[in-house]
């Protein structure tokens, strides 16, 4: 079936840096993308809509210029979180529909810590 | 209005006992829904869609009302390997395909 790899599956970086999150749908095309946040025992949040090829679109309450998502291929979407807190330390986890929308794959999630 | 409505739980029960979740849904216009699985610290699972008045696979029963709104999912023979987080989620009725999480129903069996 449909794979998503995402990539690393955790990071710990200090305060004030950037890390970059990469989603890759291994063998099938996406163009369209989804980041989620998840935080301890709460729900997954949509955070924005990854477009290849154009502007990712942000829910409300997102801050698009701390999380930069660029979709630049088919098969790869990046979120970068800018100036990472530690209240930004989550669960991100990217997803991706397949063809004709019948299903959504994830990937495996990336647990970010910011110390 | 939260689109869907879900009892967190968590539901404890033994190994081998039947167990039986309801999602409550707000959007009439729904039309399909999926249950994911969630274990914790992983990505969703996705367990059975439904797209019609319900769906069966194995041990697992969905059952779809749509006058009343809510769909149900119920596990026979419960294994300890179920004990997860299960998501009910609408299928997008716009463009869009956002899948929109709820928090969930947290299941333990025990041995």
């Amino acid at each position: 079936g449909a794979v998503v790899s995402q990539h690393p599956s955790w990071v710990i970086c200090k305060s004030g840096t950037s890390v970059k999150i990469e989603c890759r749908s291994l063998d099938f095309q996406a163009t369209t993308m989804f980041w989620y946040r998840q935080f301890p025992k709460q729900s997954l949040m949509l955070m924005a809509t990854s477009n290849e090829g154009s502007k990712a679109t942000y829910e409300q309450g997102v801050e698009k210029d701390k999380f930069l998502i660029n979709h630049a291929s088919l098969t790869l979407s990046t979120l970068t979180v800018t100036s990472a807190h530690p209240e930004d330390s989550s669960f991100y986890i990217c997803s991706a529909p397949t063809a004709g929308h019948t299903e959504a794959f994830f990937g495996q999630g990336t647990r970010l810590t910011v110390v | 209005r939260k689109e869907v409505e879900q009892d967190p739980g968590p539901f404890n029960v033994p190994e081998g006992a039947t167990v039986a979740f309801n999602c409550t849904y707000s959007n009439s216009a729904s039309q399909s829904f999926f249950w994911y699985r969630q274990d914790c610290r992983k990505e969703p699972k996705l367990l059975m869609s439904v797209y019609s008045s319900g769906n069966e696979d194995g041990r697992f029963t969905a059952q779809l009302n749509r006058a009343s709104q809510y769909i149900s999912l119920l596990i026979r023979d419960s294994k300890l390997s179920d004990s997860a987080t299960y998501l009910c989620v609408p299928y997008p009725v716009d463009s869009s395909y956002k899948l929109i999480f709820g928090s969930g129903t947290r299941l333990l069996v025990r041995p």
